[in-house]
This record gives structure tokens, C-alpha cells and sequence, in this order.
């Protein structure tokens, strides 16, 4: 089975523009998550969706923003950027929100640098 | 909100000493999963403890669930500089609650 996919792998863009992150999910998986990752703030939460509700969200700003396909794919999308945005993008699959099909399997993640 | 601290944040040991990194929530946790992120890769899943009181073994990885399922620890037994990287214990505090990571241990290891 092919993995947990993302595009870009890598982003340079500058304060004020907006981008968005594209994430496929391993085939079967209905559940995607979003994490942000910096070297001072670790892996912090930002959605979770399943079968194209979200069902959770993180301590985020409303510029960020994302959903879900109904093939599971999912986009996220960040308006307004800021320095601060700069990180790196995780986005993560699993069969399902629960129980023992919770295992999360993370793709190789977008490296966004705003300058 | 949930918080889930890891301590240390950072641990240098000769190889074949002992490692052991602590995970404590700040509420209860329906299970608890453990991951491994090796410098400039992505987090890759270990194990899940969900019983009280759990324990598991993995070769030389011993993983274990608090009685009042509020924290848990990651034991490495004889590191090798294999094990370089930095372990995360990530938990909910029910099924419908968002998966919170811990704060991470980063590990290095020297021969």
C-alpha cells in the first residue's frame, strides 16, 4: 500500500500571500489529521477530519482552515501569512478517530518557509 | 485544554546505557500510543497501551500505561545509536476528544 502523500514538499512564499496543502491519505483511510511543527512548539494539533467532517479543531487562528473530500483527501489552507507561519506541515491518516484503528500514519510532511 | 508534558526534553547517553522518558497528562486518557521521529523524518508509530496498568515489550522497549491512566513511560534498555531521535507519547482524553502529543524527548546517542 502506497503512503500517506503531500504536496508540495517544499514552499517559499512571502507575508500576506496565501497557500494551501494537499494531503492523501493511505487507501482506506477515512481520518485525517493536521499537525504543525516547529522546533520550539513541537507537534501542535490544528484539525481532524473524518468522512468529510471535522472533528476537531486546534488553538488556531481562523486564517487557517482546511477540509475533506469525499475520497478522503484532504486540503489545508492558510490565509494572511505570517513569519510565524513558517513550519513544517504533518499531515496524518488512520482508519478511524478511535480504538485500535486510531494508529496514525504521517506523511513525509510540506516544509513551508514564509519570508 | 489537555496539556501532556514529556520530561526530559532532551537525553545524551553513551551507547549501551539505559533510557527512559516519562509522559503525564493532565486529565485521564482512553489509550495512550507512543512515536518515534528520527532527525528530518516524519513521527512513525511504536505501540498503543490502553488498559491500566499495561505493560508491553518491544526487544529492548519496555512501554507502560499509569494505574489512574494519566501517564506512561518509554523504557530503552541497552540504547544503540539507532535509537537517536525524538519519542512522543500522544493520547485522548475521550474518542471524540482531538490526539494531543506530548512535548517530545529527544534522544541522542554516542558511541
Amino acid at each position: 500500500k502506497a503512503g500517506v502523500t503531500q504536496t508540495p514538499r517544499y514552499l517559499i512564499k512571502t507575508r500576506g500571500q496565501q497557500v494551501t496543502l494537499s494531503c492523501s491519505p493511505i487507501s482506506g483511510h477515512r481520518s485525517v489529521s493536521w499537525y504543525q511543527q516547529t522546533p520550539g512548539q513541537g507537534l501542535q494539533f490544528l484539525f481532524e477530519y473524518f468522512s468529510e467532517t471535522q472533528r476537531n479543531k486546534g488553538n488556531f487562528p481562523g486564517r487557517f482552515s482546511g477540509r475533506q473530500f469525499s475520497n478522503s483527501r484532504s486540503e489545508m489552507n492558510v490565509s494572511t501569512l505570517e513569519l510565524g507561519d513558517s513550519a513544517l506541515y504533518l499531515c496524518a491518516s488512520s482508519l478511524s478517530p478511535s480504538g485500535a484503528v486510531d494508529t496514525q500514519y504521517f506523511g513525509p510532511g510540506t516544509r513551508l518557509t514564509v519570508l | 485544554g489537555q496539556q501532556v508534558m514529556q520530561i526530559p526534553q532532551y537525553q545524551h547517553v553513551q551507547e549501551g546505557e539505559d533510557f527512559t522518558t516519562y509522559c503525564n497528562s493532565s486529565t485521564t486518557l482512553s489509550n495512550i500510543q507512543w512515536y518515534k521521529q528520527r532527525p528530518g523524518g516524519h513521527p512513525v508509530f511504536l505501540i498503543q497501551l490502553v488498559k491500566s496498568g499495561e505493560v508491553k515489550k518491544q526487544k529492548r522497549l519496555t512501554f507502560q500505561f499509569g494505574e489512574a491512566k494519566k501517564n506512561s513511560s518509554l523504557h530503552i534498555t541497552a540504547t544503540q545509536t539507532t535509537d537517536v531521535g525524538t519519542y512522543f507519547c500522544a493520547g485522548r482524553a475521550g474518542t471524540a476528544s482531538k490526539l494531543t502529543f506530548g512535548t517530545g524527548t529527544r534522544l541522542q546517542v554516542t558511541l
